[in-house]
């Protein structure tokens, strides 16, 4: 059983501080996503890593993926409310069907105070 | 902007009814997924869907269980006796045939069992 370990939990900071949520496992996952998740909905997408060592940047969000694929990292610059959420990692398994077979993390709790 | 939409948003029920969740997944997408949230716990995976059969599925989707896609278009999954335990977010996802596992979600359908 693949298991993906989240943390921070929870995390409340001030506006403008720097923040970073790590996801870490024992086990290689052919991608790894990061999604936004709002009270009520469903999880939004925010990004794909795939490569081991891979870093993509969405405006002051910078994602990592470990050069194993087992972990990765989201990096949050200038905080600001409107980061305010749920933040999920998951990773994704292989071969067919199984690239959409997603274990997720416990997820993360961002408020971000003005 | 396509997205995936979930019928109903919230059903109430009683233990033992069965119960039926809509979904209609993005018109080009090939692979379908059905995950399910238990309130503040993590998204778990239920089953996968691809051409017309189910490729994949977890201990939770027992017997009780079962998906179909009887057209083009709808996906859905059939609670036939539910417990109080099947209470949860039911999320309906779908991904087109790439290897990044992608997904795109619907917004939940809320399932309340008393």
């Amino acid at each position: 059983t693949q298991l993906l370990e989240q943390s921070p939990q929870f995390l409340s900071i001030q506006e403008g501080e720097n923040l970073t949520v790590y996801c870490n496992s024992s086990s290689v996952f052919s991608s790894l996503q990061w999604y936004r998740q709002e009270p009520g909905e469903g999880p939004v997408l925010l990004v794909t890593v795939v490569t081991g060592g891979e870093v993509k940047k969405l405006k002051r969000l910078t994602f990592q993926f470990g050069d194993a694929r087992k972990d990765s990292s989201l990096h949050i610059t200038a905080a600001q409310p409107g980061d305010t959420g749920l933040y999920l990692c998951a990773g994704a398994g292989r071969g067919g069907t199984s690239y959409g077979k997603l274990t997720f993390g416990q997820g993360t709790i961002l408020t971000v105070h003005p | 902007e396509p997205e995936v939409t979930q019928t109903p948003s919230h059903q109430v029920t009683q233990m033992g009814q069965e119960v039926i969740l809509r979904c209609v997944p993005i018109s080009n997408h090939l692979y379908f997924y059905w995950y399910r949230q238990i309130l503040g716990q993590k998204v778990e995976f239920l089953v996968s869907f691809y051409n017309n059969e189910i490729s994949e599925k977890s201990e939770i989707f027992d017997d009780q269980f079962s998906v179909e896609r009887p057209d083009g278009s709808n996906f859905t999954l059939k609670i036939r006796s539910t417990k109080l335990e099947d209470s949860a977010m039911y999320f309906c996802a779908s991904r087109r045939d790439t290897n990044t596992g992608e997904l795109f979600f619907g917004e939940g359908s809320r399932l309340t069992v008393l």
